[in-house]
């Protein structure tokens, strides 16, 4: 079946530092998303992506969706304490059933 | 407008019995998903909704799995005979019709715990 492979697993930030993160599949995707989850809470939707090449900010985050519909990028600037979570990268084909396919998540800490 | 809303939020069962989920999608929103994360990974795809028709089942979801959504509003996902390896955070998510149909919004989960 299909698979997202996301990096890195893990990683530490300090406030104020810019944090970059992907996914990378070798399935072709219609729709990008990107999603925070916090402890013990369901996903929160960060940013959508539809169209090869596009890319989308949300205040302090941007997120790409690759020229080959194979892969997605998510940067986030100046991080603030917040930020800390696990970050999902999920991949739709509109012709299998609508169901989203998950990376393995982003986990970001603070440093201490 | 409300998000998604699950009930319960917790769960603890011993082995054996039957569980029953509840989802309340975004008002209007006429798709509904089921999702199962396990521990320290992604969520995982269980089945999907278009009003009140069932249009794809994983292979994840076992005969112990039934899901309903009657009238196309409210979903149910029952698991009968609990069996420990379904203790797992089950998600819901709904999307709209049309414009954003891909766009999927997660409720915060039932955590099921089969003892």
């Amino acid at each position: 079946g299909q698979q997202l492979n996301q990096s890195p697993q893990s990683m530490f930030i300090q406030e104020g530092e810019d944090v970059s993160m992907n996914c990378t599949s070798s399935s072709i995707f219609n729709t990008w998303l990107w999603y925070k989850q916090d402890p013990g809470e369901g996903p929160v939707l960060l940013i959508a992506l539809y169209k090869a090449g596009e890319l989308t900010s949300n205040g302090r985050l941007t997120a790409q969706f690759g020229i080959t519909r194979k892969d997605s990028f998510l940067n986030i600037s100046a991080s603030i304490p917040s930020d800390v979570g696990i970050y999902f990268c999920a991949g739709l084909v509109n012709n299998a059933g609508n169901m989203l396919t998950f990376g393995g998540g982003t986990r970001l800490m603070v440093k201490p | 407008d409300t998000g998604v809303s699950q009930n319960p939020r917790h769960k603890i069962t011993k082995r054996g019995q039957n569980v029953t989920f509840r989802c309340d999608p975004i008002s209007e929103h006429n798709r509904l998903y089921w999702y199962r994360q396990t521990l320290g990974q992604g969520p995982e795809f269980l089945t999907y909704f278009q009003n009140e028709a069932q249009l794809e089942k994983s292979r994840l979801l076992s005969d112990r799995f039934s899901a309903e959504r009657p009238k196309g509003s409210f979903s149910t996902l029952e698991i009968q005979r609990t069996e420990q390896g379904d203790s797992a955070m089950y998600l819901c998510a709904s999307s709209p019709h049309g414009r954003g149909a891909d766009t999927q919004y997660f409720g915060p989960g039932t955590r099921l715990t089969v003892l």
